[in-house]
């Protein structure tokens, strides 16, 4: 059973320059969040996706959207990059249980040049 | 807003036992998790709290204290692989699932 995946693992970018980041949650999950870490900070919450809606957002601009797709995939897009915007990205998928533990992918390391 | 601490840096011996600390202040609180996360590498989960008291899973036990908004990860017979960042994570109740809110993460060095 594959876990959480996200791809690619390494993008280098240029500060103006838009990305997308994408991210398939562990079998039987349905929700995806999306967290960004800095080095050597914890990871901060952006977005949350269940049914295809972004549920809650963090206190992240309107730069950062992302989208959910019908067999719970997710994308995180992030347009006119900033320096600042260099961290890793990682997704984290539930069962949709509020209970229920987050696993996390393998994160993107975004450098912004 | 919602307020995680817990220290920035602890060193332990192989064999030992170390207490990692968290305390919170949160509004609708609803569970606190605690990740490992090595260099490099995503946050693997390792236990999670909702109630008040003892939770023990192998060599590590976590515990919980609502009142006090205070959990702690108790680490036994530290082994070098341990050395990691450990994550104290808040959920917190939203419009559906709760998010995660994480304090910075405690790094943790086991000398041999």
């Amino acid at each position: 059973d594959a876990g959480v995946t996200q791809s690619p693992t390494h993008l280098i970018k240029t500060r103006g320059q838009q990305v997308t980041l994408r991210c398939s949650p562990k079998s039987g999950h349905d929700t995806v969040s999306w967290y960004q870490q800095a080095l050597g900070q914890g990871p901060q919450f952006i977005f949350q996706y269940y049914e295809e809606e972004e549920r809650q957002r963090g206190n992240f601009p309107d730069r950062f959207s992302g989208h959910q797709f019908p067999n719970y995939s997710s994308e995180l897009n992030v347009n006119a990059l900033l320096l600042g915007d260099s961290a890793l990205y990682l997704c984290a998928s539930s069962e949709g249980d509020i209970r229920a533990e987050a696993f996390f992918g393998q994160g993107t390391r975004l450098t912004v040049v | 807003g919602q307020n995680i601490d817990q220290p920035t840096e602890m060193t332990a011996t192989e064999g030992a036992i170390v207490q990692i600390n968290c305390t919170y202040q949160t509004s609708g609180f609803n569970g606190l998790f605690w990740y490992q996360q090595h260099a490099g590498e995503a946050p693997t989960f390792l236990s999670y709290n909702v109630l008040d008291g003892l939770e023990e899973k192998g060599r590590f036990s976590s515990f919980l204290s609502r009142s006090k908004g205070y959990s702690y990860l108790l680490l036994k017979e530290l082994q070098m692989k341990d050395s990691a960042s450990y994550l104290c994570a808040v959920r917190v109740r939203g419009s559906t699932l709760g998010r995660l809110y994480f304090g910075r993460g405690t790094q943790l060095t086991v000398w041999p």
